[in-house]
């Protein structure tokens, strides 16, 4: 069965300062698609990043890329320039290519703090 | 855009009260719908999958005749918790796909609904 495992249940930023989030996975499918999701204190869940497995390249969105590593199964987020706004629960997740609609799997979360 | 929105974001009612909690999608058509519940700290658990038109999927574990879910239209899905009891006291999330995740498709949240049962 797959699983996400994010094994910071907790992290901590000075403003302006670079972060990276941990996030591995367990799967023996080769196509799949990863998520990093925000939840702040509003706890609208907010799409962050996203991944296909298929693509070398890392993604990046403005300030936030990711390290995709899939050999070790490996996803983590880096938060560059961190802002107080960056202040939320961090939600890693996988999905299968063409995966059934509740095969979306998410890890336990970390929750991240800014300090000004 | 990709708007979701979730009604009421916090009930609190007694034991023995039926609460609906409604899902829409604003600004696209949904294919499908998913439940959430969340327990603090915790993350999120899926209940159920619902696809317009038809029965909605529920995951092991989950009372379909507890959790009642209708996914009437492409931008609204409802959640009904019949006869709720303390136990059912959590953080219910819906989220909504323009179409299916297992191609890339992201999934967009809703707010949340606070359900407190006395």
């Amino acid at each position: 069965a797959q699983t996400v495992t994010q094994s910071q249940p907790e992290m901590s930023v000075q403003e302006a300062e670079t972060v990276t989030l941990s996030c591995t996975y367990d799967t023996s499918e080769s196509d799949y698609y990863l998520f990093w999701y925000k939840q702040p204190p509003s706890r609208q869940m907010i799409l962050v990043i996203r991944q296909e497995a298929y693509k070398q390249q890392n993604a990046t969105e403005n300030r936030f890329s990711v390290n995709f590593q899939k050999a070790a199964k490996s996803f983590s987020l880096k938060i560059s320039d961190s802002q107080l706004g960056d202040a939320a629960m961090y939600f890693c997740a996988y999905i299968k290519y063409g995966g059934s609609q509740g095969n979306l799997i998410f890890g336990k979360g970390t929750k991240l703090s800014v300090k000004p | 855009g990709a708007v979701v929105s979730q009604h009421p974001s916090w009930v609190i009612c007694k034991s023995g009260t039926s609460v609906k909690i409604e899902c829409r999608s604003l600004d696209f058509q949904a294919t499908t719908m998913f439940w959430y519940r969340q327990f603090p700290k915790q993350s999120l658990m899926l209940m159920a999958t619902s696809n317009e038109g038809s029965k909605a999927t529920y995951e092991q574990g989950v009372e379909k005749d507890k959790f009642l879910i209708n996914h009437a239209s492409l931008t609204l899905s409802t959640l009904t918790v019949t006869s709720a009891h303390p136990e059912d006291s959590s953080f219910y999330i819906c989220s909504a796909s323009r179409g299916a995740l297992g191609i890339g498709q992201p999934q967009h949240f809703g707010d949340g609904t606070r359900l407190s049962i006395l």
